[in-house]
């Protein structure tokens, strides 16, 4: 299977706990974007990263939130000391070099906090 | 991004075409129009795009208003896998062409298609 990646597909974890959850793009897309989805609505953009710099970051991901791209191919989203309003499917997107249109989605993360 | 709007919810039967309208009246120049869909328990996927001209893909097409305030996704023969929720989605290429690339997801449309 040559689509982006997610792991693992389903979290469920005590509030104050971290997680962390991994996203594996496509071969040779050098941009890879993070978003939040919560019931009923559309995904929320996090951050985005062009190889390993991390360029945007929204103003949804607190302090608690951090995400990697160390070298430039698979990514790393964690949270620190969840809480409940945490929960949500957390996407993975990547796109390839000179590609503005396009972005292919994973199946996502879905976090559920108790 | 500029900010779209879209029916809560349309219904189709399976083989009929499907027109699934978007507005977007405040559209600047340099917007691309973009639509994705969301089937159920998966990541959004990339149907199609334009700018000023109608586009065809294998999957739609889209229409895209003279004054570009609105445009229309035409699914040509719904089928049950077409059951999804259909985003409108504009995106600032930004100066130069080049742009982060985020999408700025609304709502969308709830496309029920019945046997």
């Amino acid at each position: 299977d040559t689509g982006v990646s997610q792991n693992p597909r389903h979290k469920i974890t005590k509030r104050g706990q971290n997680v962390t959850f991994r996203c594996d793009p496509i071969s040779e897309h050098n941009r890879l974007y993070w978003y939040r989805q919560t019931l009923g609505q559309g995904p929320e953009f996090l951050t985005y990263f062009q190889n390993e710099a991390q360029l945007e970051k929204s103003r949804l991901l607190s302090d608690r939130f951090s995400a990697e791209r160390p070298k430039g191919s698979f990514s790393t989203l964690e949270i620190q000391r969840t809480e409940q309003g945490d929960s949500a499917m957390y996407l993975c997107a990547s796109s390839a070099p000179n590609s503005h249109h396009e972005q292919y989605f994973g199946p996502g993360t879905r976090l559920t906090v108790t | 991004d500029a900010k779209t709007t879209q029916p809560n919810s349309m219904e189709s039967n399976e083989e009929e075409p499907v027109h699934l309208p978007c507005n977007h009246s405040t559209i600047s120049g340099t917007d691309y129009i973009h639509w994705y869909r969301q089937l159920p328990s998966q990541g959004p996927e990339y149907v199609i795009h334009g700018l000023t001209s109608n586009v065809n893909n294998r999957m739609a097409s889209l229409a895209i208003a003279e004054d570009r305030k609105s445009s229309t996704l035409i699914l040509h023969r719904a089928t049950l896998r077409d059951a999804a929720v259909y985003y409108c989605i504009l995106r600032d290429t930004g100066a130069g062409g080049t742009s982060y690339g985020k999408l700025t997801f609304g709502q969308g449309t709830i496309l029920t298609v019945h046997p």
